[in-house]
């Protein structure tokens, strides 16, 4: 089945405690992105990747780091967490970069909350 | 600047009758997609719809449609006869043409409530 998977799902943590999600896609998407979801705010991009080795913030990378080591895996990293970045988080991607007619296919989503 | 408009942060409809959920979008690319996602309550991004620039008919996919008005750049969901499980937030989203990131903006949503 084509899909995009995140774990965790969930996740409570305390102030400055380094964290990662991961993010799997199996559909040999050359794009991909991570998101946060914010009430009122619709989701925002963070950073996103074009292909393996190459990513580049999105609108709001502050306190994100991530990496693009191979094709499948673009996992997101909070090195140092704050309350700010409690949110829900999504990874998608889609097939190739600079193509405006791709559809992008999310993953379930990561609920996270700093204390 | 705000790209993605939506102006219904909630909306109520009556099961079996039909709904329009209003998207409009600001661009100065000919070429851009526009999407439609739904948000149930578990959580989930599920991808209903896609109409592009250059597409001359709106698209359809089921129960779903797309009234797309390029001069006044809106792009409103239409779903028919509602059911309980339509129930959710919906989001419309654009995605540019052009070179480097085509990220995909994102309105605030409209939480659509289908009642019984």
């Amino acid at each position: 089945e084509a899909q995009v998977t995140q774990n965790p799902r969930y996740l409570i943590t305390v102030t400055g405690k380094k964290l990662t999600v991961t993010c799997s896609q199996n559909m040999n998407h050359e794009y991909m992105s991570w998101y946060r979801q914010d009430p009122g705010l619709g989701l925002r991009q963070i950073y996103y990747s074009m292909n393996v080795e190459v990513t580049d913030k999105g609108d709001v990378p502050e306190g994100y780091k991530v990496s693009r080591k191979e094709k499948r895996n673009f996992p997101l990293i909070l090195e140092s967490p704050s309350p700010n970045q409690t949110s829900l988080y999504f990874c998608a991607s889609s097939q190739s970069p600079g193509t405006w007619t791709d559809t992008q296919y999310f993953g379930p989503g990561t609920r996270l909350t700093v204390l | 600047a705000q790209k993605i408009t939506q102006t219904q942060p909630g909306m109520f409809v009556q099961e079996k009758e039909a709904v329009t959920l209003d998207c409009t979008y600001d661009t100065s690319d000919p070429s851009y997609g526009l999407f439609w996602y739904k948000q149930p309550s578990s959580g989930e991004m599920i991808f209903l719809i896609y109409q592009g620039s250059y597409d001359q008919q709106n698209a359809t996919e089921g129960r779903y449609s797309l009234n797309f008005q390029k001069a006044r750049k809106s792009a409103n969901l239409v779903i028919s006869a509602s059911q309980l499980g339509d129930s959710a937030m919906y989001f419309c989203a654009m995605r540019e043409g052009g070179i480097g990131n085509n990220d995909m903006r994102f309105g605030a949503g409209t939480r659509l409530t289908v009642k019984p």
